[in-house]
């Protein structure tokens, strides 16, 4: 079963804006991931934030977790047309290693 | 930087085959992970491994079987394909550890059962 959700389904913003993604799960976790996906290619591994963090920076990404509402934001900041991609979550439950991942936003930046 | 190598980009198949996706990790990981994806359904986990000979299911293991013999290969079978297994394939690895370690994925196999 899946246990993140990805709102929104799909973004379209112009480049040099911001884009949000939100991401919602339903159990408890160890920690949860974000990964990007350029299209007919595999899923590259973003940011990792765990249960005991609120907030973590990476370049141009910042990562929210609120683990009183199960849920979790990606910001991209400055979008570039590069950017374009399906942005994934995926959540490593309490319970063991393996991700579940959630159907993912599909994010258009346009030029 | 990791490198996960699936055997082919794509790949077609009749009906009642038996076809073998091939995943190669060069990076001494000792998890290994065969998902498929479908729009609208996202990744779904089939089988993963946390060791060599050792196989755990995951979601959507029904019609497919797993091999792993060395700790750098991990083999999808699907023991007699079905149109409804066309999809997808992306393998995963990532190292073992306590405080979560991402997955490092190929680029995936387009497979098409006719």
């Amino acid at each position: 079963s899946q246990q993140g959700e990805e709102d929104p389904q799909a973004l379209s913003i112009q480049e040099g804006e911001n884009a949000t993604m939100n991401c919602s799960y339903k159990t408890s976790i160890n920690n949860l991931q974000w990964y990007r996906q350029n299209s007919g290619r595999g899923l590259v591994h973003l940011i990792l934030i765990r249960s005991n963090e609120r907030e973590k920076h990476s370049g141009r990404l910042r990562v929210t977790l609120d683990t009183s509402k199960k849920s979790s934001s990606l910001l991209i900041t400055a979008s570039r047309a590069a950017d374009t991609a399906s942005y994934f979550c995926a959540t490593e439950e309490t319970s063991g290693s393996r991700l579940t991942f959630g159907e993912g936003t599909q994010l258009t930046v346009n030029p | 930087d990791v490198k996960v190598t699936q055997s082919s980009r794509y790949l077609v198949k009749r009906t009642g085959e038996k076809v073998f996706l091939e995943c190669v990790q060069d990076m001494d990981h000792e998890n290994m992970f065969w998902y498929r994806q479908d729009p609208g359904l996202g990744l779904r986990l089939i089988y993963f491994s946390y060791d060599v000979k050792m196989k755990e299911k995951g979601d959507i293991p029904e019609g497919y079987s797993v091999s792993r013999e060395k700790k750098e290969r991990f083999s999808l079978i699907l023991e007699s394909a079905s149109t409804n297994q066309t999809s997808m394939y992306l393998c995963a690895s990532s190292l073992w550890g306590w405080a979560g370690q991402p997955q490092h994925f190929g680029d995936g196999t387009r497979l098409s059962i006719l």
